[in-house]
């Protein structure tokens, strides 16, 4: 019964190709994220989705592209994947509490290596 | 320019005795701050919030401290046990509601029996 799940948890793949990762919450969450933690492992915000609406888009590439075909899911495609896209990515979901902040709920990653 | 720092890439304590993990931030606009604990493969959890208008915030063994005229917070664990060794993320935000989270780098915490 996980709450966020992510899939794959490791990823490995050549330059050049084309991958996607998939995210699911069943929180029941109007909120959802992506992270990525980078070598230096500062976790930084790329993405954020409200009710299939996109509301945070950080400087990421366009190579980058997130899906929410509704609320409760959201993946992450990444076309002409490079060396320097290696990293964890972490999916996360919140609840709108109408102002009051809500918590953070996240996956447990996916581990992308790029060779 | 990361303006969220946590300086101490690592800590090692002895269980039973009192972890302190720091977090210096830069921009003065922040006004939520929060700590997250991660265990290996697993995602980060939420542990405990302060907002800008407290200095304290306690909840059982886990104590955050907020300094704003030093931009810096402490999370505070006594007595420290075996399960708090994990890795420690501090985050802070412009507002309440806000959606986007600036998170450190993360403290390695080693609790030694």
């Amino acid at each position: 019964d996980t709450a966020v799940s992510q899939t794959p948890k490791y990823l490995v793949t050549q330059m050049g190709n084309d991958k996607s990762i998939k995210c699911e919450q069943n929180l029941g969450h109007d909120t959802m994220y992506w992270y990525k933690q980078d070598s230096k492992k500062f976790l930084k915000i790329m993405f954020s989705y409200n009710n299939k609406e996109l509301i945070i888009n950080e400087t990421v590439p366009n190579r980058f592209s997130p899906k929410s075909p509704d609320k409760a899911h959201l993946n992450l495609h990444i076309n002409s994947l490079e060396l320097g896209d290696s990293a964890v990515y972490f999916c996360a979901s919140s609840q709108d509490q109408g102002g009051a902040w809500e918590k953070l709920f996240f996956g447990s990653g996916t581990q992308l290596s790029v060779l | 320019d990361q303006q969220v720092k946590q300086n101490s890439p690592s800590l090692s304590v002895q269980e039973g005795r009192i972890s302190i993990l720091n977090c210096d931030y830069t921009n003065s606009m922040f006004d939520y701050f929060l700590w997250y604990k991660k265990y290996p493969a697993e995602g980060p959890t939420f542990l405990i919030s302060i907002s800008s208008i407290k200095d304290k915030n306690e909840d059982g063994r886990f104590t955050v401290f907020l300094n704003k005229s030093a931009k810096h917070l402490s999370l505070h664990i006594v007595p420290s046990q075996p399960g708090d060794s994990a890795v420690y993320f501090c985050a802070a935000s412009k507002r309440r509601g806000a959606q986007k989270l600036v998170f450190g780098q993360g403290t390695r915490l080693t609790i030694n029996p």
